[in-house]
This record gives C-alpha cells, sequence and structure tokens, in this order.
C-alpha cells in the first residue's frame, strides 16, 4: 500500500527566512497531495494542494512542487513569520472505489522571532 | 459557519465500557471519515464513507465501528475501548469529486484508562 514519509520531523527557522519541507509516496497511483496546518488544539486545516497534473503552485508565501517521477512533493513557506509556527502535514490521495489519503508523520516548524 | 463538529472534545473512560464520539457536518458532503493522531505516526484513517449507508475499511479498523444513517452524521463507535486506543480523534468531510479537499474537526481526545 502507499507510503508516505516526510521530513524534516522538527524544523527551527529564524522570522524572515524560508522553511521546506519534504515528502516521498510510493504509489504512483497517488494523484492528489494535500498539505495541512495544525495548529495547537486544532484539526489540521488545508493550506495548499496540488494535483499530479501540475508541478508547481504558489498561494501567496507559500508554494508547493511536485516531481512524479522521483514521487517527491515539497513545500515552500517564504518570509517566514511566527504565526506559520505549528504542525504542517503530507498527505498523499487517490481514488479507489473510495478516497484513500495517507498522511506524512507532520513537521513540527518554529519560526523564532 | 460551515464546519464539523465533533463531541465530546474530551473524554476518559474505563476499559471495556462502550463509548461513542459523534462527529456532524453542515456543508452537504457525502465524504465522511475518522482518522486517529498519534505522535510520531501522523493521522491514521479508521474508516469512512463514501455516502449514506455505504462505509468501508481505512488503515487502522481495529476496535471502532462506525454507521452511517444520515449525510450529515458519522458516529465513531468504540464496543470495549482498550488503552491502545488512548489518542486524539478527528473527524473530516469532503465533497466526492475526482479529489477530496477534507474539511477537520476540532479533535477529541480520548484516555482510555
Amino acid at each position: 500500500g502507499e507510503n508516505v514519509e516526510q521530513h524534516p520531523s522538527t524544523l527551527s527557522v529564524q522570522e524572515g527566512d524560508s522553511a521546506v519541507i519534504k515528502c516521498t509516496y510510493s504509489d504512483s497511483a497517488s494523484n492528489y497531495f494535500p498539505w495541512y496546518k495544525q495548529e495547537l488544539g486544532k484539526g489540521p486545516q488545508l493550506i495548499i494542494d496540488i494535483r499530479s497534473n501540475v508541478g508547481e503552485k504558489k498561494d501567496q508565501r507559500i508554494a508547493v512542487t511536485l516531481n512524479k517521477t522521483a514521487k517527491h512533493f515539497s513545500l515552500h513557506i517564504t518570509e517566514t513569520q511566527p504565526e506559520d509556527s505549528a504542525v504542517y502535514f503530507c498527505a498523499a490521495s487517490m481514488r479507489t472505489g473510495g478516497f484513500k489519503t495517507i498522511f506524512g508523520a507532520g513537521t513540527r516548524l518554529f519560526v523564532k522571532a | 459557519e460551515a464546519q464539523v463538529t465533533q463531541n465530546p472534545r474530551y473524554l476518559i473512560t474505563v476499559t471495556g465500557k462502550k463509548l461513542t464520539v459523534t462527529c456532524s457536518q453542515n456543508m452537504n458532503h457525502e465524504y465522511m471519515s475518522w482518522y486517529r493522531q498519534d505522535p510520531g505516526l501522523g493521522l491514521r484513517q479508521i474508516y469512512y464513507s463514501m455516502n449514506v449507508e455505504v462505509t468501508d475499511k481505512g488503515d487502522v479498523p481495529e476496535g471502532y465501528k462506525v454507521s452511517r444513517k444520515e449525510k450529515r452524521n458519522f458516529p465513531l463507535i468504540l464496543e470495549s475501548p482498550s488503552p491502545n486506543q488512548t489518542s486524539l480523534y478527528f473527524c473530516a468531510s469532503s465533497f466526492v469529486g475526482h479529489y477530496n479537499e477534507q474539511f477537520f474537526g476540532p479533535g477529541t481526545r480520548l484516555t482510555v484508562l
């Protein structure tokens, strides 16, 4: 079955610097790759997603890239701010009768002011 | 306000005492799902439902039951809880299309003694 690996597990950056989180997946049938942000005491919230027919997508300070050949996808946050501090999850999803979504283990991002 | 609600938010119980965690969404979503979140493991899918009266197992269904009698509700039932079911549980919902952008509830922290 699908397996998603996420690195690093913890990331600490200075305010204003960039942060990059990387994920790999194993099943080439996965065609949807969302990224979720989880703040303390809350449920995950979708921040950006990318579909398998697209290589890159950007939304203000966040961007996601997808390399289908290598089965890699990454989240890039530029000009980080303290409010970006949270746990970030990547996921790989496919439609197989139902929806199969496998999450990475998460990255805890600290942005130091 | 569009949302997914879960009740209770916190629950401490004892081994073997049946419990139900409720989940309700007001977005008319066909798809609903339950996940458990454990440190270092990310979110793992327990059960999901593509529509009323249609449910299927996720990756970790053992010890759990679900039902989908109404579109808006998707309760999670633990018939005989055990300590290894101590976890943080999330309900999520989405439309059924080619991709599933999921909306998550606030979580239920369950402790089984």
